[in-house]
Parts: structure tokens; sequence; C-alpha cells
């Protein structure tokens, strides 16, 4: 069965500072893998997405996430990050046969002091 | 284009008593999607409309918990009789395919607290 882990519950970064937010995944097959995120009081939004082709892919916000096929991993990376960040964000994945079924991990609480 | 709408936002039961949650998806989606996001954690699929008829169910607790999409357009899922735990955001979402690649868009979500 599919399922993502997110390690870090919470993070707290100053403004500026660097962003990497770990994702593994489990699944054998083939597999399509998201970035979520969701702002106070705002309802969740795709941040970034991989299906295929180039394992670095860049999203909104200068955002980007690497996928690491032999590490089972998608992490989502920011240079620098701004107030503007604080977040919930979620890793997600999909695939095989049940490509449009995706599975959620538990989120990671971004909180950036200004 | 418009994005999927939910209402209430917002909504405070008794334990036992019956609420419902309406979703109205993005213009052309064929699928639809209810998850439950208990706080702290990830949206937790509950099911999955194709059109009208039913994808998967199989997280759905089923003696309580209903949905349908009689015109596969809205959906409605409703909780008869509701429990403490059934506190939480129940969030609609809508997908577009093209060649293969599948992308949700999320509404805004029902917050219910069962007290």
């Amino acid at each position: 069965a599919q399922s993502v882990s997110q390690h870090n519950h919470h993070v707290i970064l100053s403004e500026a500072a660097s962003l990497e937010l770990g994702c593994n995944y489990s699944y054998g097959g083939t597999v399509n893998l998201f970035w979520y995120v969701q702002y106070p009081g705002q309802h969740l939004q795709l941040l970034l997405k991989y299906f295929s082709g180039d394992p670095l892919v860049k999203g909104i916000k200068g955002f980007e996430a690497e996928f690491i096929k032999s590490k089972f991993s998608f992490n989502l990376r920011k240079p620098s990050v701004q107030w503007s960040d604080t977040a919930e964000y979620f890793c997600a994945v999909s695939g095989g046969s049940s490509a449009s079924k995706i599975i959620f991990g538990s989120g990671t609480r971004l909180s950036i002091r200004p | 284009e418009a994005g999927v709408a939910q209402s209430p936002r917002y909504k405070i039961i008794e334990k036992r008593q019956s609420v419902a949650f309406w979703c109205n998806p993005i213009s052309g989606h064929a699928t639809l999607y209810w998850y439950q996001q208990i706080l702290g954690q990830g949206p937790k699929l509950l099911i999955q409309f194709q059109n009208n008829g039913v994808v998967d169910d199989s997280q759905l607790p089923k003696d309580r918990f209903s949905a349908e999409r009689l015109k596969g357009v809205d959906s409605t899922l409703k909780i008869q009789p509701a429990k403490l735990e059934d506190s939480a955001v129940y969030l609609c979402a809508s997908q577009r395919q093209a060649m293969g690649i599948y992308e949700q868009y999320f509404g805004p979500g029902t917050r219910l607290t069962v007290t």
C-alpha cells in the first residue's frame, strides 16, 4: 500500500533562512508526487508536482523539489524563506492503477520568525 | 475559472445529531473527492466519485457516513449520527485529467465541531 512520511512536524526558521522539508514515500511502481500548501485560513493549494522527466521540479513562489527515486524521496526546498511562507505543507503521492487517488502525508507546519 | 465551492464553512452540532455538507466542483471536472482532515493530520480520502458513480469508498464509515452525487455535478456528504471523533475539516476536491496527468483542486472545507 502507498504511504507518505513527513518526519518534520514543526519547523521554525528565521526569514532568509534556507528551507528543506523531508518527504519519503512507499510505493513500488511509477509514482506521481505533489506538494500542497495550506496558508492560515485558506484552502489547500498545489505548490508543485512531479509526473515524469526532469527530477528537479520548480513550483510557485520560489519553491522546488527533487525526486530521488533511489531514496524514495521528494524533498521540498526554498533557498530563502519569507514570513509569508508560514503555512502547513503536505507531501502527497499517487500512482499505478490508482493514479487518480492521492495519499497525503501528515504535514509539516512551517513557522517563520520575522 | 471558479473554484470548488463548499458550504457551510462551519458547523457545530451535538453528538448523535445529523449534518450534511455540500460541494460544487469546478465545471467540467468529472471526478470528485471527499476528504476528512483531523487536526494535525493530512487529508484522508473518504470517497471518490467519477461522474455520479462511486469509484472508491473503502475508507468511508458506512454505518454513519453517506455521500451522493446524483447528477454527476454537486455532491453531498452526510453524517448520521455524529460522534465526537467526527470533529474535523471536511474537504471536497475535484480533479482535472489531461494526458494521464491528474491534478486535484480543493475547496475551502467545512469545519465540523461535534460537542
